[in-house]
């Protein structure tokens, strides 16, 4: 089934653990996206990238590294977890350019204690 | 950061009934707009684009756009209980940096919650 993967749906960890964050599409979209999405904050943008071999920063893109090495995967990683970054976590992906569709991940729900 | 405003809500109609979603945007220049809905613990899913002023319909849902007034609206006529969710407005702005591209920028979210 074509779509978005992430991975895992759920994690409770240590602060200061360092922590990844998977994603992965098999629409062969140029353009990937990580929001967090904490209640009365909506979804914020951390990083990006519109092709591969690039990325972008957000909104909110301190404590967050990402890499683009191909087209499909778009991994976050949190170096040094802290507890401000429990939060809901998704991916997307879309065309690129100004369409603005795009086909988001189930999330990842992340918890630090 | 350019904004997206929407009414938090909750919004309570009763079935049958037009439910009006309302979103205003501060970046005069945007160009795209987006009606996203989220059931609770689910991810938001795409239901309206619109590009140009006036209104688009599908089903039953309308998304109306007024670029002078800086307004976006979704309409849903004969609300059913499954239309309950939040509804997410979202505007397609340039990125900033040396990788500049496009991204969604989302309002909070309007709860809407139709009662049988």
């Amino acid at each position: 089934i074509a779509g978005i993967t992430q991975a895992p749906t759920s994690q409770i960890l240590a602060a200061g653990r360092r922590m990844t964050l998977r994603c992965t599409q098999d629409m062969r979209h140029n353009a990937m996206y990580w929001y967090r999405q904490d209640l009365g904050l909506g979804l914020r943008l951390i990083h990006y990238s519109n092709t591969a071999g690039t990325t972008g920063k957000g909104e909110v893109p301190d404590g967050y590294s990402v890499s683009r090495a191909n087209t499909d995967d778009f991994p976050l990683t949190l170096a040094s977890a802290v507890p401000s970054q429990t939060s809901v976590y998704f991916c997307a992906s879309g065309a690129g350019g100004g369409t603005g569709e795009l086909f988001f991940g189930e999330g990842s729900r992340l918890t630090v204690l | 950061q350019k904004e997206v405003e929407q009414n938090s809500g909750p919004l309570s109609v009763p079935e049958g009934a037009i439910a009006s979603l309302n979103c205003t945007y501060s970046d005069r220049g945007s160009q795209s707009f987006f009606w996203y809905r989220q059931y609770s613990g689910k991810s938001p899913e795409l239901i309206m684009s619109i590009y140009s002023n006036g209104d688009k319909e599908d089903g039953r849902f309308t998304a109306q756009l007024n670029k002078a007034s800086q307004y976006v609206s979704l309409l849903i006529r004969d609300s059913q209980p499954s239309d309950s969710a939040t509804y997410l407005c979202a505007v397609n702005q340039p990125t900033t940096g040396s990788n500049s591209g496009y991204a969604l920028n989302f309002g909070k979210g309007t709860s809407l919650l139709v009662t049988p």
